[in-house]
């Protein structure tokens, strides 16, 4: 049973450019969560997909947007990168929407020259 | 506003020692889960264990065991005989029930298992 897999694993970009990162989640799960954490840092929430549509969102900006598709994968897109968007960007899914066990992937660690 | 504190930002216990990591959290809310995540050098966020604000049982999973005081909004986790393996940075967590998925995390303790 494959867990939550996310692609690329690295990632280099230069300010001022859009990155998409992907996230498939675990088998049977049908919700998505993505997490930005800051070296040295606890994970912060990014926003939660289910159903195709954002549900919830945490303190993020407009240049975070995300997507999720009928076969319940999701991409997370940031625009305009900045310098303090380098990070590790971790996905998680759970069962359901009101499902507090998450299962994370291995994040996507990004760098913004 | 919700908020996790973990005021030790390292620890290092020898091999089969038992350590204990601190946690505080601040809410409001009467109805809430806390968490331990571990997270090894493969950076995947693996949950240890968790516990509903609800029930006064501590609970605990095999060498991991917690002391959940309520009043007091502490989440301490204790880990027995310490193994190599167990060397990561160790997150506690809250959630709010009806906030599912929306976890806050504390900025985390890294524990080193010496040989």
């Amino acid at each position: 049973d494959a867990g939550v897999t996310q692609s690329p694993t690295h990632l280099i970009k230069t300010r001022g450019q859009q990155v998409t990162l992907r996230c498939s989640p675990k088998s049977g799960h049908d919700t998505v969560s993505w997490y930005q954490q800051a070296l040295g840092q606890g994970p912060q929430f990014i926003f939660q997909y289910y159903e195709e549509e954002e549900r919830q969102r945490g303190n993020f900006p407009d240049r975070f947007s995300g997507h999720q598709f009928p076969n319940y994968s999701s991409e997370l897109n940031v625009n305009a990168l900045l310098l303090g968007d380098s990070a590790l960007y971790l996905c998680a899914s759970s069962l359901d929407v009101r499902e507090e066990k998450l299962f994370f992937g291995s994040g996507t660690q990004l760098s913004v020259l | 506003a919700q908020t996790v504190t973990q005021s030790q930002p390292e620890m290092s216990v020898q091999e089969a020692e038992t350590v204990t990591l601190s946690c505080t959290y601040d809410t409001s809310e009467s109805n809430y889960y806390l968490f331990w995540y571990k997270q090894p050098p493969s950076r995947q966020m693996i949950l240890v264990i968790r516990q509903e604000a609800y029930k006064q049982q501590n609970a605990t999973e095999n060498r991991f065991s917690v002391n959940f005081q309520k009043a007091a909004k502490s989440f301490s986790l204790k880990i027995s005989d310490s193994q190599l393996g167990d060397t990561a940075m160790y997150f506690c967590a809250f959630i709010h029930d009806s906030s599912a998925s929306k976890i806050i995390f504390g900025s985390g303790t890294r524990l080193s298992i010496r040989p």
